[in-house]
């Protein structure tokens, strides 16, 4: 079974421009969820997907917004880049059932990241 | 942003040696869990936990999630070179996929 994928692995941006990045989740799991990794502020949540709508949302700016696909593929955008967006992205899918409750079928399985480095 | 308090921030071990981390919340989880992360990858789960008092292993790791549902530890045993990296802690809320993450425990092996 294919793992998390997320294309491309490396950015480079210019202040003031907008980022897209791509997420596919692994085959059959509809949930996918979006993390900023930073040495400062670690790991924090942006949002997360499910069934094409967003069903949690992090403490973002609205400079920061998500998509998901009929096929569960997610992207993410950034818009009005500035030089603290540079981080890692990641993202994680999960089954996530509904009425699952906590369990297994709701472990999130991470992607390698997208490198974002705004100049 | 909210974060789990995760001591300590790094380790620097003699191979064979144990070692044990651990995360603390102010506030309750309902699952506990444990990632590592190498240089360029994204977390691998190691261990979940979905009750208090549960006590988990998997191979040389064991996991604790706290009586309160506020902390947990973990412990790897016999440490080896391939140990190295960081480790998170993260606790999930019930109905919530977000995940809330601690600091991250670096760990140095010395051979």
């Amino acid at each position: 079974k294919a793992g998390v994928t997320q294309t491309p692995r490396y950015l480079i941006k210019t202040r003031g421009q907008q980022v897209t990045l791509s997420c596919s989740p692994i085959s059959g799991h509809r949930s996918v969820s979006w993390y900023q990794q930073t040495p400062g502020q670690g790991l924090q949540f942006l949002f997360e997907y499910f069934s094409e709508t967003q069903r949690n949302k992090g403490n973002f700016p609205g400079r920061f917004s998500g998509r998901q696909f009929s096929n569960s593929r997610s992207e993410m955008n950034v818009s009005t880049l500035e030089l603290g967006d540079s981080a890692l992205y990641l993202c994680a899918s999960s089954f996530s059932p509904a009425g699952a409750g906590m369990s297994s079928y709701n472990e999130q399985f991470f992607g390698p990241g997208t490198r974002l480095t705004v100049l | 942003g909210q974060q789990l308090n995760q001591s300590p921030q790094s380790m620097f071990i003699q191979e064979g040696e144990d070692v044990s981390m651990n995360c603390t919340s102010s506030s309750i989880f309902n699952t506990w869990l444990w990632y590592k992360q190498d240089p360029g990858e994204g977390p691998v789960l190691l261990i979940a936990l979905y009750k208090a008092g549960e006590l988990t292993s998997n191979g040389r790791l064991t996991a604790q999630f706290g009586i309160t549902r506020k902390d947990s530890f973990l412990n790897i045993s016999a440490s080896i070179p391939s140990d190295v990296g960081i480790y998170f802690c993260a606790g999930q809320r019930q109905g919530a996929q977000k995940l809330v993450f601690g600091q991250g425990t670096r760990l140095t092996i010395n051979p």
